[in-house]
């Protein structure tokens, strides 16, 4: 079965760029879609098919995906994006990464 | 803006059925445009796609559940269930119902969550 791999942890201080990857066989040639999950809340799509971004979502909030990784890129980053972030795919089914804990420090 | 909202019991026993029901509200889910499905999320643990089901009926499972999965449709009631047969510990979870248009689509709405906890 296809396997997505995220970083546990990302930290990053307030106003700078964070970047989560997500790492895939070939994943390049998959849509990659990301959410936000905070604490007791479902996850919210931020991100859908690589790079769009659903309506409402900061324009700081961005993705790119080439090769065996996709990127969400996170720039300016706020207090209120500290979330954990899940990367998906399709494969013959339907498979989320572990999950990355973002911490703004 | 469609809404789903699961319901069921919070505590089911060892070796029992889970069920649980998402109702749709905002849309119908006999929508050509729509598959509806199930995600889990143990605690403090990831996510983890359950199965979907298109009003049609069809349905597509996690090959890890798949022997113990039901996923049903009920267009009168703009509802569908889930049903996962001998839970153990393992299976406790917050269980979500979300949306996705057809393809290869992410899931754009989502319940709120419900926490079933497998106990004596």
């Amino acid at each position: 079965s296809y396997v997505l791999t995220q970083p546990p942890s990302v930290s990053v201080a307030p106003g700078k760029t964070a970047r989560i990857t997500c790492g895939g066989n070939n994943i390049g040639s998959k849509s990659v879609h990301w959410y936000q999950q905070k604490p007791g809340q479902a996850p919210v799509l931020v991100i859908y098919y690589d790079s769009d971004r659903p309506s409402g979502i900061p324009e700081r909030f961005s993705g790119s995906n080439s090769g065996n990784t996709a990127t969400l890129t996170i720039s300016r980053v706020e207090a209120g994006d500290e979330a954990d972030y899940y990367c998906q795919v399709w494969d013959s089914s339907s498979v989320f990464g572990g999950g990355t804990k973002l911490t703004v420090l | 803006q469609l809404q789903l909202q699961e319901s069921g019991p919070g505590l089911v026993k060892p070796s029992e059925t889970l069920s649980l029901t998402c109702t749709v509200s905002g849309g119908s889910i006999s929508s050509s445009s729509y598959y509806w499905g199930w995600i889990r999320q143990p605690p403090g643990k990831g996510l983890e796609w359950i199965g979907s089901i298109y009003y049609s009926g069809s349905t597509y499972y996690n090959p890890s559940l798949k022997s113990r999965v039901t996923i049903s449709v009920d267009t009168s009631k703009n509802q569908f269930s889930l049903k996962l047969s001998s839970v153990t510990a393992a299976d406790t979870a917050v269980y979500y119902c979300a949306s996705r248009i057809v393809g290869a689509a992410p899931f754009d709405y989502w319940g709120q969550g419900t926490l079933v906890t497998v106990s004596s």
